[in-house]
C-alpha cells in the first residue's frame, strides 16, 4: 500500500520567513497529492492540492511543487503570519484502478514566533 | 449549509461497551471516510464506502466496523472497545478520494 513520509515533524519560523514542508510517497500510482491545515481544536481543512499532471501550483502565499520522478512534493510558505501556526498534513491518494485510498503523512507543527 | 456532522462529540466508555459513532453528510458526496488521529501517528484511515453498500478497508481497520445503508450516512461501530481505541475520530466526505474532503467536527472517544 501507500506510504507517505513526512519532514520535519516540528518548524520553528521567525514572522516574514518562508516555511518549506517535504513529503515523500511509495505509490506510483497515486495522483492526487492535497495539503491540508488543522489549527488547534479544529477539524482539518484544504488549503491547497496538486494532480499529477501539474508541477507547481501556487495560491497567494503558498504554493506546491510536485516531482513524480523522485515521489516527492513540498509545501511552500511564504512571508509566514502568526495564523499560520497550526498542523499541517500531506496526503496521497488514487482513483479506481490504483485502489481508493487516502494515506496522510504524520504532520508538522508549525509555530511562527511574532 | 454544506456540512459534516458527527456525533456524539465526547465520549468516555469502558473496555467492551458496544458503541457507535454517527455521521451524516448533506452534500450528495459519494466517498466518506473514518480517520483516527493520535500524536505522531497524523490521520490514518480506518473504513472508506465509495457509496451505498459499497465499503472497504483503510490502514487500520482492525476492532471496527461500518456500514453505508443510505448515501448521506456512514456510522462507525466499535463492538467491543479497548483502551487502544481511545483517540480523536473524524469523518470526512468527498464526491471521490482525489477531491477534497470535507472533515467533520471530530468525535474524542476515550475508552477505560
Amino acid at each position: 500500500g501507500e506510504n507517505v513520509e513526512q519532514h520535519p515533524s516540528t518548524l520553528s519560523v521567525q514572522e516574514g520567513d518562508s516555511a518549506v514542508i517535504k513529503c515523500t510517497y511509495s505509490d506510483s500510482a497515486s495522483n492526487y497529492f492535497p495539503w491540508y491545515k488543522q489549527e488547534l481544536g479544529k477539524r482539518p481543512q484544504l488549503i491547497i492540492d496538486i494532480r499529477s499532471n501539474v508541477g507547481e501550483k501556487k495560491d497567494q502565499r503558498i504554493a506546491v511543487t510536485l516531482n513524480k520522478t523522485a515521489k516527492h512534493f513540498s509545501l511552500h510558505i511564504t512571508e509566514t503570519q502568526p495564523e499560520d501556526s497550526a498542523v499541517y498534513f500531506c496526503a496521497a491518494a488514487s482513483f479506481k484502478a490504483a485502489g481508493n485510498k487516502l494515506t496522510f503523512g504524520g504532520g508538522t507543527r508549525v509555530l511562527v514566533k511574532p | 449549509e454544506a456540512q459534516v456532522t458527527q456525533n456524539p462529540r465526547y465520549l468516555i466508555t469502558v473496555t467492551g461497551k458496544k458503541l457507535t459513532v454517527t455521521c451524516s453528510q448533506n452534500m450528495n458526496h459519494e466517498y466518506m471516510s473514518w480517520y483516527r488521529q493520535d500524536p505522531g501517528l497524523g490521520l490514518r484511515q480506518i473504513y472508506y464506502s465509495m457509496n451505498v453498500e459499497v465499503t472497504d478497508k483503510g490502514d487500520v481497520p482492525e476492532g471496527y466496523k461500518v456500514s453505508r445503508k443510505e448515501k448521506r450516512n456512514f456510522p462507525l461501530i466499535l463492538e467491543s472497545p479497548s483502551p487502544n481505541q481511545t483517540s480523536l475520530y473524524f469523518c470526512a466526505s468527498s464526491y471521490t478520494p482525489t477531491h477534497e474532503q470535507y472533515f467533520g467536527p471530530g468525535t474524542r472517544l476515550t475508552v477505560t
